[in-house]
């Protein structure tokens, strides 16, 4: 079942944070952030793995809840750079190999 | 050093007709994957494997076969187009298995 990101849209200005969240009806074993500009490839931003660790690339972190089944991305003095999809995508484990189950995306639009 | 590489880059087919789209990888990766993305819909995985010779159903593989006859490439075919499979095609990668390395996608269009 697909995860549910919210919002579905973030309008900012630079240097404001945000928060996209990913809720899972289903347990998780991973958690892992994308992101995808207009037109581009999706590219990966980072990994939680199942023990709520919270993990950070430049000033965009991000945590893991097992018990509400929910993962958080904070971004932090928002660049225009940061503009684009962002995607949670959840892996069961086991043998579920890369079989990512990803989110619906939320656009996040970044102002001057 | 390429990483993940789709060809082609554009296609319009007309309903029935079918074509293979390529993947070819030059890292090495053992696990390769083929996704769709829709407006709304996220990322949804088509067919995936697990090393070469090997392949697997993923999330919404009716109506498309794959092949991987050699470790670097992934082929995705469509036997008989639909107007349904009108979307953008995702090719990855990755070693580990995760995390994933995309190609910049294939855009298709079925008239």
């Amino acid at each position: 079942q697909q995860p549910v990101q919210s919002p579905q849209a973030v309008i900012l200005r630079e240097g404001e944070d945000a928060v996209i969240n990913c809720s899972s009806s289903k347990a998780l074993y991973s958690v892992h952030w994308y992101r995808q500009k207009h037109g581009e490839a999706p590219v990966f931003l980072m990994i939680l793995l199942k023990g709520g660790e919270q993990k950070g690339h430049e000033k965009i972190s991000a945590s893991f809840n097992e018990k509400k089944q929910q993962s958080s991305l904070y971004l932090t003095a928002s660049q225009l750079s940061y503009s684009g999809t962002y995607f949670c995508g959840l892996s069961a484990g086991g043998t579920s190999y890369g079989k990512l189950t990803f989110g619906q995306g939320t656009i996040l639009t970044v102002h001057p | 050093n390429a990483g993940v590489t789709q060809t082609p880059k554009f296609r319009v087919l007309k309903t029935g007709q079918s074509m293979t789209l390529l993947c070819a990888q030059d890292m090495n990766h053992e696990y390769m994957y083929w996704y769709r993305q829709d407006p709304g819909m996220g990322l949804r995985l088509i067919h995936y494997s697990v090393g070469e010779g090997t392949t697997a159903k993923g999330e919404v593989p009716d109506g498309y076969n794959v092949s991987r006859l050699k470790k670097q490439n992934f082929l995705l075919g469509l036997e008989s187009a639909a107007p349904s499979q009108t979307s953008v095609y995702f090719c990855a990668s990755s070693y580990s298995p995760l995390p994933l390395h995309f190609g910049n996608g294939t855009r298709l269009t079925v008239t």
